[in-house]
């Protein structure tokens, strides 16, 4: 298994570029969450989904869009990025409940200019 | 949402114990209490869990007391490697895990 995984690793963005952000499970896990974290802060949800075509809005998702097309993959797209979006974001899966554990991703490393 | 408290930071030296304290004053009754790790470039590990008492793993023990307002984790005999910022986090009740990541703990390990 590997796990969750994320491309690109590291990206450098342009005000006002758009881009998606890839993540993917192999565990045949029905949740899956975006998180950006910024420097020396805590992960702040930006979108969650409890299962392929059911999304929903988390702590920050303004400027974000996700959709769940597959049980597997879970993409986030940047609309038109800003500087503020500049931060490291994880995606993260886990089998559908709190007492589940939550698997992360390596996360994807955004500077955008 | 139970919101948690923790401490900001915390040093320690290889050997000793470490108890990290959260405070969840309005934890729900469905809530389970979970910790995660998090190293510096990674996505955050998950450590230990529980809902009452006493949970213990091969990583770390996790004490909950009865009015469930607060729980400790304790990690033994720590080592360099064990320096990390350790996030406490309560469960919403109700259905969808939407898990609220605070700032963490940051915890320091000195030769």
């Amino acid at each position: 298994n590997a796990g969750v995984t994320q491309t690109p690793k590291f990206q450098v963005l342009k005000t006002g570029q758009s881009m998606t952000l890839q993540c993917a499970q192999d565990m045949n896990h029905e949740y899956m969450s975006w998180y950006r974290q910024d420097p020396g802060m805590g992960l702040r949800l930006i979108h969650y989904s409890v299962g392929a075509g059911i999304t929903d809005q988390g702590e920050v998702p303004n400027g974000y869009n996700v959709s769940r097309s597959t049980t597997e993959d879970f993409p986030l797209r940047l609309l038109s990025a800003a500087p503020s979006q500049t931060s490291v974001y994880f995606c993260a899966s886990s089998s559908g409940t709190l007492q589940e554990t939550q698997y992360f991703g390596p996360g994807t490393r955004l500077l955008v200019l | 949402l139970a919101k948690t408290t923790q401490p900001i930071s915390m040093d320690s030296y290889e050997g000793q114990e470490v108890n990290i304290t959260c405070s969840h004053n309005n934890i729900a009754t469905n809530d389970y209490i979970t910790w995660y790790q998090q190293f510096p470039s990674q996505g955050p590990r998950f450590i230990i869990q529980g809902y009452k008492t006493k949970v213990t793993n091969e990583v770390a023990s996790l004490f909950i007391p009865a009015d469930r307002k607060s729980s400790t984790l304790s990690l033994p005999r720590v080592s360099l490697s064990d320096t990390a910022v350790y996030y406490c986090l309560v469960g919403e009740s109700g259905g969808y895990n939407k898990l609220i990541f605070g700032a963490g703990t940051r915890l320091a390990v000195h030769p």
